[in-house]
């Protein structure tokens, strides 16, 4: 079955030490976004690519970094220079600009 | 960037309508409205989207005022499914369609 498939889904880790969290998709989808979730509010958007080797920051881009080396995989790495990681991470992917999002099961990242 | 307007909150019974309601003033001629629903400790799913005409799905119904300044959401029977935060997003053409969510609206279902 076609999907959106992030990994893992809990991810517990020391202060100062770097993360990355896995997103796949095999929609043959051009578009896939990271968003961060806090508890009680809203996505907020951390990266987005549109096409392969290419990104762009969104909102709350300082401290996150990303690759888009293939099409079906955009990893993202909390590094230790982001202040506050503990949050709810969302992937996405969709067919370019057409505001139908494919959300994965998202990945709980906790640092102690 | 245009920005929406919804109630952080609204309550329903089981089997009742619910509308769900959105104010985006602010919005250009070639923003889509999108509606994502998120349950519990789940990535938000896609629900409906339009833009200028009223939409018909097997989930929901999109009702967009003429001026379309602000759009509505219509649950035709409440499900406990439906409770959940509802966001209405503009999908901003113009900035190759990324979707910015707001805190939306949490739906309360009661039985």
């Amino acid at each position: 079955d076609g999907g959106i498939t992030q990994s893992p889904k809990y991810l517990f880790r020391k202060e100062g030490q770097n993360v990355t969290l896995s997103c796949e998709q095999n929609l043959n989808h051009d578009a896939m976004y990271w968003y961060r979730q806090d508890p009680g509010q809203g996505l907020r958007l951390i990266y987005y690519s549109q096409i392969v080797n290419d990104f762009q920051k969104g909102d709350i881009a300082e401290g996150y970094s990303v690759s888009r080396e293939k099409k079906e995989s955009f990893p993202l790495t909390v590094t230790s220079a982001q202040k506050n990681p503990t949050a709810f991470y969302l992937c996405a992917s969709s067919i370019l600009a057409s505001g139908e999002l494919f959300f994965g099961e998202g990945s709980r990242l906790t640092v102690l | 960037d245009a920005k929406t307007t919804q109630p952080n909150s609204m309550e329903s019974n089981e089997e009742e309508p619910v509308h769900l309601p959105c104010n985006h003033s602010t919005i250009s001629g070639t923003d889509y409205i999108h509606w994502y629903r998120q349950l519990p400790s789940q990535g938000p799913e896609y629900v409906i989207h339009g833009l200028t005409s009223n939409v018909n799905n097997r989930m929901a119904s999109l009702a967009i005022a003429e001026d379309r300044k602000s759009s509505t959401l219509i649950l035709h029977r409440a499900t406990l499914r439906d409770a959940a935060v509802h966001y209405c997003i503009p999908l901003l053409y113009n900035q190759g369609g990324k979707l910015i969510f707001g805190q939306g609206t949490e739906l309360s279902v009661k039985p």
